[in-house]
């Protein structure tokens, strides 16, 4: 069965970087593009990133372009989120997410979430 | 960028009951919608993919239509387990770019 298994939380100071990790297990890990996408406590769901199936190519929300990376290691069945001058509000879960499909799709499995405080 | 607006915030209602569900894009697009399902100390659930396909092993209950700038998920009976609270998605075309509604929060009445 599909397993997605996250690094745990992690508490930084504003400015700072933070790298979360997720372990997939269950299915074929290099055939699936993967997302990060967080939720703020006590509020909605926002879309962080997305990357191709083979690591070609990457998209980003405006909020964290510039800022955050997402790479994945298919040798290794690992997604990575490069979290670069962190602010308040990107205090979040942070949840990774395998599409539903080949391509750029939607999300049917999702890790546990990180929870990343930002904080001086 | 394309923002989803959800509505209404809220809904209450008994189980039984039919809920309609909206969601309005501020310009039109793509058949890349999505409604996700989200119970309190869990992960979203994927419901309807594709504007009306539902996800596999979503009971029939569940559906979703609309197109351009309007689709709505419709649940035709309520039950206990539906009251959650409801995120619609889309897609755009290219790049793919992928946007949150802010949600709809469906309650017992």
């Amino acid at each position: 069965q599909v397993q997605l298994v996250q690094s745990g939380r992690g508490v930084v100071q504003p400015g700072d970087s933070l790298r979360v990790s997720c372990a997939a297990s269950g299915f074929t890990f290099s055939a699936y593009g993967m997302h990060w996408v967080r939720q703020a406590p006590g509020k909605g769901l926002e879309w962080v990133a997305v990357i191709s199936y083979d690591a070609t190519n990457k998209y980003y929300a405006d909020s964290v372009r510039g800022r955050f990376t997402i790479s994945r290691d298919n040798s290794k069945n690992m997604l990575y989120l490069e979290m670069n001058s962190l602010r308040g509000e990107d205090t979040a879960v942070y949840y990774c997410a395998k599409s539903r499909a080949g391509g750029y799709n939607y999300t049917d499995y999702w890790g546990p979430g990180t929870l990343v405080t930002v904080s001086s | 960028e394309i923002v989803l607006t959800q509505s209404p915030a809220t809904l209450s209602l008994s189980p039984g009951e039919r809920a309609t569900l909206s969601c309005r894009a501020s310009q039109s697009v793509s058949n890349y919608v999505a409604w996700y399902q989200q119970k309190p100390g869990q992960t979203p659930r994927l419901l309807i993919y594709d504007v009306s396909t539902r996800a596999t092993g979503i009971p029939a209950r569940f559906s979703g239509s609309g197109s351009g700038t309007y689709f709505t998920l419709t649940i035709s009976s309520l039950q206990p387990e539906d009251f959650a609270v409801y995120y619609c998605q889309q897609r755009s075309n290219w790049p793919p770019l992928f946007t949150f509604g802010p949600g709809t929060t469906l309650d017992f009445k």
